[in-house]
């Protein structure tokens, strides 16, 4: 059965550091996401990606954060100069269109923020 | 705006009985779908079940169904025969359906649901 995948499971980096977290969404998906859950919290939307562009951010995608697609498979996150409160699990997701069609997770990345 | 509310943090549950967990949402939009996600302490986030706010009858996949209610906007999910296994968190969630609309997924706090042996 068809997966989202993603590297790496657990992320260490330094404060200020830049880091890319990479995804592989399902192979005839068209829409993909990026979510965070902080340790204990809700799971919180970050962003939306349709036909190579972004078509919805939340108030936390603010301009640390970019996402590419830089070839036909990988789906990546950007965090440009990380901070401690980016420490968390980041999820994505895709789906193969978009209304009510079910997102399917990736088994997350841990980044930890020292 | 949109809103889940779960209101049991915690749920402890005897092995192959059946377990309800409660889920209530908000919205103002007119069609939308609400989603159940487990998440098992290994952290990964699995889809469950899915329910349609047009779907006349509820969902069912396997041992997981959904009661949905509409006039009391709650998508409860039911786990019949409790398994070991399905000890983990329990994640309602929402998103809009229309074209144009954000297409986010609302989530709930997430219910932790042990089962006891």
């Amino acid at each position: 059965e068809p997966e989202v995948t993603q590297t790496p499971s657990h992320q260490v980096t330094q404060m200020g550091q830049e880091v890319i977290l990479r995804c592989v969404p399902i192979s005839n998906h068209l829409y993909f996401y990026w979510y965070r859950q902080i340790l204990g919290q809700k799971v919180e939307f970050l962003v939306s990606f349709y036909n190579n562009e972004i078509s919805e951010k939340s108030e936390i995608f603010d301009d640390q954060f970019s996402v590419e697609r830089p070839d036909g498979s990988n789906f990546t996150l950007k965090i440009r100069s990380t901070k401690l409160e980016d420490s968390a699990m980041y999820f994505c997701a895709s789906s193969e269109y978009d209304g009510g069609n079910t997102q399917y997770f990736g088994p997350g990345t841990r980044l930890t923020v020292l | 705006a949109q809103k889940i509310t779960q209101t049991q943090p915690g749920m402890f549950v005897q092995e192959k009985e059946a377990v309800t967990l409660d889920c209530t949402y908000d919205t103002s939009d007119q069609s939308y779908g609400l989603f159940w996600y487990k998440q098992p302490s290994s952290g990964e986030m699995i889809f469950l079940i899915y329910q349609g706010s047009y779907d006349e009858q509820n969902a069912t996949e396997g041992r997981y169904s959904l009661n949905f209610q509409k006039a009391r906007k709650s998508a409860n999910l039911v786990i019949s025969a409790s398994q070991l296994g399905d000890s983990a968190m329990y994640f309602c969630a929402m998103r809009a359906l229309l074209m144009d609309s954000n297409y986010q997924l609302i989530w709930g706090a997430g219910t932790k649901l042990i089962i006891k042996p």
